[in-house]
């Protein structure tokens, strides 16, 4: 069955960097594009980027553009979120979710991870 | 970007209830429209896809449809394990953009 597990959150400074992994399995990792989606204490859901299935493309929400890169490794199974300069505001649980459909990007997720808790405080 | 507006933001239902929940886009969208549930402490999970189309495994009292800019979930007959709250996403441009929210909680 598909499984995500995701890694790396705690808490960090403001302006400081951290890096969030997503190891996959269950699946065939190389097929699927791949998005991470964020969620404020007690808020909403955000999107935050997608990385195309081949890691040849990505899309950022505005409010992380500049600041986190998202990129894969395909032979690891593996997806990453480096986050930079980061902010109060970006305190959330993160997840990784899978593109609802292999080989092609229609922008739905159909699995998620647990999330990784990432605060962003002094 | 797109705004997504659910409504109601919460109701009160009892179980048996058919319940409705919409959400509007601030342009017209097809059907690049997705649902899902998310209980307090764990991650989302899809109910329904581009619009109306049922996600493996999710119970068929759960229907959605629309499109354009006009969206409906619909409960049929709301059970114990369906108190959680709802998100519609669009799935039509980037930057994806959920609805605001829905919760559900019992009467």
């Amino acid at each position: 069955q598909v499984q995500l597990v995701e890694s790396g959150g705690g808490v960090v400074q403001p302006g400081r960097s951290l890096r969030l992994s997503c190891v996959a399995s269950g699946f065939i990792f190389s097929s699927y594009g791949m998005h991470w989606v964020r969620q404020a204490p007690g808020k909403g859901l955000e999107w935050v980027a997608v990385i195309w299935y081949d890691g040849n493309t990505e899309y950022y929400a505005d409010s992380v553009k500049g600041r986190f890169t998202i990129s894969r490794d395909n032979s690891q199974n593996t997806l990453y979120l480096q986050m930079n300069s980061l902010r109060a505001e970006d305190t959330a649980v993160y997840y990784c979710a899978r593109e609802g459909t292999a080989s092609t990007i229609l922008y739905y997720f159909d699995s998620w991870g647990q999330g990784t808790q990432v605060t962003v405080s002094s | 970007d797109i705004q997504m507006t659910q409504s109601p933001s919460s109701l009160s239902a009892s179980v048996g209830d058919r319940v409705t929940i919409t959400c509007r886009a601030s342009q017209a969208i097809s059907t690049s429209l997705n649902w899902y549930q998310q209980k307090p402490g764990k991650a989302p999970k899809l109910l329904i896809y581009v619009a109306s189309i049922l996600q493996s495994g999710v119970p068929s009292r759960f229907r959605g449809s629309g499109s354009a800019t006009d969206f409906t979930l619909t409960i049929s007959s709301l059970q114990p394990e369906d108190f959680a709250t709802y998100y519609c996403q669009q799935s039509y441009t980037s930057p994806l953009t959920f609805g605001g929210g829905t919760k559900v909680d019992i009467k």
